[in-house]
């Protein structure tokens, strides 16, 4: 059971967009829709902001989108602002009926 | 609203143990799948173990299995981890989540409790 890949951070400005990466393999993120993504402010509990892969919780900004090909899925975050600062984290249901984290990415809005 | 608390955290020694319990309010808790996760200092989250609507199947990460239990009492709408054998390797902040209905998306909370394990 290894953790997803996902880059340790990413960066961008406001107003620009981003994308973080989650790699996994055909017996999670490949075999299944079940990708969901998270965002985390220190201190604070983690916030849902994707499930099955492309879908937003009600109150999720749409600047929030999910995507997913083959074995990795990606999170787009478009007209970054300050508060979207925070570590993101994608998710995923495995073969073995477990989940399974990425590692996280650092996201810094400069 | 849906509200998850938990408790039953604290120090203890290596080779010890610790009940969790997360008390849920705000939803029909049969109607979900509960889920713990937990963070160590400085690392990302992990996912530990999630039990489905009637205790009937469970699931565990390879770092706890055989050493964790996951348990529902849905007459008290609570969820409990029951941890045996613990190490350093345990120190850290542990969630419960509800599990949606649909997607195994993790969409409500805790506040986390912190476990401190002592060498």
């Amino acid at each position: 059971q290894s953790a997803l890949t996902q880059p340790a951070s990413v960066s961008g400005s406001p107003g620009q967009s981003i994308t973080i990466s989650c790699t996994g393999t055909n017996s999670d993120v490949g075999g299944y829709k079940y990708v969901s993504w998270y965002q985390h402010h220190p201190g604070k509990a983690p916030k849902l902001i994707l499930f099955e892969v492309t879908n937003r919780p009600s109150g999720v900004s749409d600047r929030f989108s999910g995507s997913k090909s083959d074995n990795t899925a990606s999170l787009t975050i478009s007209g970054l602002q300050a508060e979207d600062e925070a570590h993101y984290y994608c998710n995923s249901y495995t073969s073995s009926g477990t989940l399974v984290f990425g590692g996280g990415t650092k996201l810094t809005v400069l | 609203q849906v509200q998850l608390v938990e408790s039953g955290g604290g120090l203890v020694k290596a080779g010890g143990s610790l009940r969790l319990s997360c008390a849920a309010s705000g939803f029909t808790f049969t109607e979900h799948y509960m889920s713990w996760i937990r963070q160590a200092p400085g690392k990302g989250l992990e996912w530990l173990s999630y039990i489905r609507y009637s205790s009937d199947y469970t699931y565990y990460g390879d770092s706890v299995k055989g050493r964790f239990i996951i348990s529902r009492d849905n007459a008290n709408n609570s969820v409990y981890l029951q941890m045996n054998s613990l190490t350093a390797d345990d120190t850290a902040v542990y969630y419960c989540a509800r599990v949606t209905q649909w997607g195994l998306g993790l969409d409500y909370w805790g506040q986390g409790a912190l476990v401190t394990v002592s060498p």
